[in-house]
């Protein structure tokens, strides 16, 4: 099984749809988890961080399962402009400094018209 | 003010050739990284330093050679360029170590062997 897990997609969704992604992560340790994204040709930005309570921005909500061990996306009414590569990433194993975040493959998001 | 800027952004260059890719970062990070991303977008950690030390060096080949001459600056110099070598290359910082905060990119310097 690989450390941290998303379905590729692509995932295709009308404007103002509600989408969701998640991610499975291997290591029970992990304590430190991050939703990313990655426009084409460009560097990965950080979108949020996912604390155990949950958080929201806006229209999206990063959610932590820690007994099925996965992170969820939800993202509301969808924007044309959310059309991207959504990457997970996750502490891995190891311990102190060679502790390294992990990441996923993405989700690639299409929004259309 | 750019966070995170590496140098340069395309890099085209033959077979057997030596090159380097400069990255420095205006965060007051302790911990800076490379990261490649290959043509199938996995994102792959090489080299990681904190505070100008090496830290993590994720088996790769010694023809690449990290330098970091002070916390700011963390440089890639890559001897005996092969094809499998092409891919993005992407420097980040974070302010601690151990995956424990997000980590912050440049805009990756795409590297074209030929």
């Amino acid at each position: 099984r690989k450390e941290v897990e998303q379905d590729p997609g692509p995932f295709n969704v009308p404007e103002g749809a509600t989408v969701a992604f998640n991610c499975t992560y291997s290591n029970s340790a992990s304590q430190s988890f991050f939703w990313y994204r990655q426009d084409c040709r460009k560097e990965p930005k950080l979108l949020m961080s996912v604390y155990s309570s949950g958080n929201e921005d806006g229209r999206f909500t990063a959610q932590l399962n820690r007994a099925s061990q996965y992170i969820s996306l939800l993202i509301r009414d969808s924007k044309l402009s959310d059309s991207a590569t959504y990457l997970c990433a996750v502490n891995g194993r190891g311990a102190g400094n060679n502790r390294k975040l992990i990441w996923g493959l993405g989700t690639s998001l299409a929004v259309n018209p | 003010d750019t966070a995170v800027s590496q140098t340069p952004k395309y890099l085209v260059t033959q077979m057997g050739n030596d090159k380097s890719i400069k990255c420095e970062q205006n965060l007051g990070h302790d911990t800076m990284y490379w990261y490649k991303q290959d043509s199938k977008k996995f994102l792959k950690i090489m080299f990681s330093y904190n505070n100008k030390e090496l830290i993590i060096n994720e088996t790769v080949p010694n023809r690449f050679s990290p330098k970091s001459p002070d916390k700011a600056h963390l440089n890639l110099h890559i001897n005996s360029l092969e094809l499998g070598d092409s891919a993005v290359y992407f420097c980040a910082s974070s302010p601690m170590t151990g995956g424990n905060s997000p980590l912050h990119f440049g805009n990756g310097t795409r590297l074209t062997v030929t």
